[in-house]
């Protein structure tokens, strides 16, 4: 099983800062397949990127998605308000499709 | 417009059973491979079960193996998880969601329905 482990835990920024949430997993994740997703309280999580660098359809381009192998990068470039939120990343190279603990990033 | 939309949780002694539902519509739901992931009260998301288009291969959480079974009626659009010896560590919140056309991620969600195991 892959196992993810997201830093760090929580992230304090203020709007219009630029937020960088890290994603690295126990072994190599195969062809890149690895996801991003926001998940806001009492909603469900949303699709933000794909296969490391991909965004889903209709998400801002300030999302960003980077890294291969066994680290992996979501970057905000400038925080809006509604970017505050809990954000997992997931990997689906292989069974068990496994996500990691979460980030969350808070209003300072 | 795709929507997924969940039912069938509760509140079940442990040891019992529940069979959730998921309806599909706005997408040709035999196209897609379909997921289950859950999430405890204040807790991360756990992916649960997996099913290809025709239901031909399914796969499973160990933690769930042999006690939970994916099934799919593509003629009703709609997915199911039966869940049998439910234990105090299911309780969660369980996420009907479809798979991106390239491998296993997840690129729509249903609002998740609520299974609580307690006596």
């Amino acid at each position: 099983e892959i196992v993810l482990t997201q830093s760090p835990g929580t992230l304090s920024l203020s709007p219009g800062e630029r937020a960088t949430l890290s994603c690295r997993a126990s072994q190599s994740v195969s062809s890149s397949y690895l996801a991003w997703y926001q998940q806001k309280p009492g909603q469900a999580p949303r699709l933000l990127i794909y296969g490391a660098s991909s965004r889903a359809t209709g998400i801002p381009d300030r999302f960003s998605g980077s890294g291969s192998g066994t680290d992996f990068t979501l970057t905000i470039s400038r925080l809006e308000p509604e970017d505050f939120a809990v954000y997992y990343c997931q990997q689906y190279g292989s069974f068990p499709l496994t996500f990691g603990g979460g980030t969350k990033v808070e209003i300072k | 417009e795709v929507q997924l939309v969940e039912s069938g949780g509760g509140l079940v002694q442990p040891g019992g059973s529940l069979r959730l539902s998921c309806a599909a519509s706005g997408f040709t739901f035999s196209s897609y491979w379909m997921s289950w992931v859950r999430q405890a009260p204040g807790k991360g998301l756990e992916w649960v079960a997996n099913i290809k288009q025709d239901g031909s291969e399914k796969y499973y959480v160990d933690s769930v193996k042999g006690r939970f079974t994916i099934s799919r009626d593509n003629a009703k659009n709609s997915l199911y998880l039966q869940m049998n010896s439910l234990r105090a560590e299911d309780t969660a919140v369980y996420y009907c969601a479809r798979e991106g056309t390239l491998r296993s991620y997840f690129d729509y969600w249903g609002q998740g329905t609520l299974v609580t195991v307690s006596s």
